[in-house]
């Protein structure tokens, strides 16, 4: 089954302590991409990458890193959250022909920094 | 920075009726438009596009228009049913100005059809 996945779907952490939420996606996709989703803000680009070892920033970087070692990996790194990285995290994936055409959404990860 | 537009908010309707929602972007040379629609607790699902070259497109009660003139591009839905109750969010994909595979979102329209 085509699928993008995520873990973990829920993580409730505390300022600082370093995490690491998994993204992969099975479709052979070239583009991949991390978007936070709050309220009244919709879905904010972190960052996307478009090929193995080619990352680029989003519209809300700050605080976040990524990298791209593998097709089918996309992890999303916080060295060290604060508060208001709490948020619902969506993972997505792109046709490998049409880049970031139609994304394929993971399930969501929502993120708790107390 | 470069930013898309979206009203209404929220928007209720009678089943049966039209919804029509509305973005407008900033970035002229942006290219791609895809509209997703999210239901409560669930993942963003694309339900229609529209490319930089095309006027208006449909897929049975769903269309969607652009005025590239504007920079806007609205989505219509007509005989709107209970289940097309969600969320949904427009896009604007690439431009001269952000680069060219970078998404910016709507912030969203809350649409509910009362039965």
């Amino acid at each position: 089954e085509a699928q993008v996945t995520q873990n973990p779907r829920y993580l409730i952490t505390v300022t600082g302590k370093k995490l690491t939420v998994t993204c992969s996606q099975n479709m052979n996709h070239e583009y991949m991409s991390w978007y936070r989703q709050d309220p009244g803000l919709g879905l904010r680009q972190i960052y996307y990458s478009m090929n193995v070892e080619v990352t680029d920033k989003g519209d809300v970087p700050e605080g976040y890193k990524v990298s791209r070692k593998e097709k089918r990996n996309f992890p999303l790194i916080l060295e060290s959250p604060s508060p208001n990285q709490t948020s619902l995290y969506f993972c997505a994936s792109s046709s490998q022909t049409r880049r970031a055409d139609t994304q394929y959404f993971g399930p969501g990860t929502r993120l708790t920094v107390l | 920075g470069e930013n898309v537009e979206q009203h209404p908010s929220t928007l209720s309707v009678q089943e049966g009726d039209s919804a029509v929602i509305k973005c407008t972007y900033s970035d002229s040379a942006s290219n791609y438009f895809p509209w997703y629609k999210q239901e409560l607790g669930k993942r963003p699902q694309l339900i229609i596009d529209i490319r930089s070259n095309v006027g208006e497109k449909k897929d049975q009660r769903i269309a969607v228009t652009l005025n590239k003139t504007a920079k806007h591009f609205s989505l219509h839905i007509t005989e709107t049913q209970p289940e097309d109750s969600a969320v949904y969010f427009c896009a604007a994909v690439g431009g001269l100005k952000t680069s060219y595979d970078k998404v910016i979102f709507g912030p969203g329209t809350s649409l509910s059809v009362i039965p």
